[in-house]
């Protein structure tokens, strides 16, 4: 049983770089969400999707973009990279009821140089 | 719109001492209460949650959490610490009526020291 998988676990990027982030999930979760983690900011939230062809923006969209085409799958791209978005990535999913934990994948480590 | 706080960035605890991990939260309407644990370079692990009923949830290692309404919290604790319980904990909440977002508090590095 995979659970949640993400790709790549290191990435190094120019400035002005575009790239996506891949998260796949095997256990057809309706909840995907895409967080970054920063020293002292805990996680935060970038996008979400409660289902196949239905997304929202969380606290952090600006410079991101999402896609949720099929339940297993929700890539999280970055448009054109800048230092600021250098973070940790993380992609979770869980079933849509709110009493539900969330499992999380293993995170990307994105640097903007 | 939904908060969650961990007011402390550290907490140091000799082994086998209780360890508690404080976190409140701000929410409109009826929230489910999380707890996560983050070992270095690794994902989030899920600990425990709070959804209804009894306000003592049980978890993951020993852990435990209890429910205050009137106080909006949901402190993590354990009574005799190890140092393998060393990592980075987080406190989140979430409310189905708010898109159920699941909002993360700062995080709280443990330190359990022999």
């Amino acid at each position: 049983n995979a659970g949640v998988t993400q790709t790549p676990k290191f990435q190094v990027l120019k400035t002005g770089q575009s790239m996506t982030l891949q998260c796949a999930q095997d256990m057809n979760h309706e909840y995907m969400s895409w967080y970054r983690q920063d020293p002292g900011m805990g996680l935060r939230l970038i996008h979400y999707s409660v289902g196949a062809g239905i997304t929202d923006q969380g606290e952090v969209p600006n410079g991101y973009n999402v896609s949720r085409s099929t339940t297993e799958d929700f890539p999280l791209r970055l448009l054109s990279a800048a230092p600021s978005q250098t973070s940790v990535y993380f992609c979770a999913s869980s079933y849509v009821q709110g009493g539900t934990e969330a499992f999380f994948g293993q995170g990307t480590r994105l640097t903007v140089v | 719109a939904q908060s969650v706080a961990q007011p402390e960035d550290q907490v140091n605890v000799a082994e086998g001492n209780p360890l508690t991990v404080k976190c409140t939260y701000s929410v409109s309407g009826n929230p489910y209460l999380f707890w996560y644990v983050q070992y270095p370079n690794r994902g989030l692990q899920f600990l425990l949650k709070y959804i209804t009923g009894d306000n003592l949830v049980k978890g993951s290692y020993g852990f435990e959490a209890e429910f205050n309404k009137s106080q909006t919290s949901f402190h993590l604790k354990k009574p005799s610490a190890l140092v393998s319980d060393s990592a980075l904990y987080f406190c989140a909440v979430r409310v189905l009526a708010a898109g159920n977002k699941l909002t993360f508090g700062g995080g709280t590095r443990v330190l359990v020291k022999p």
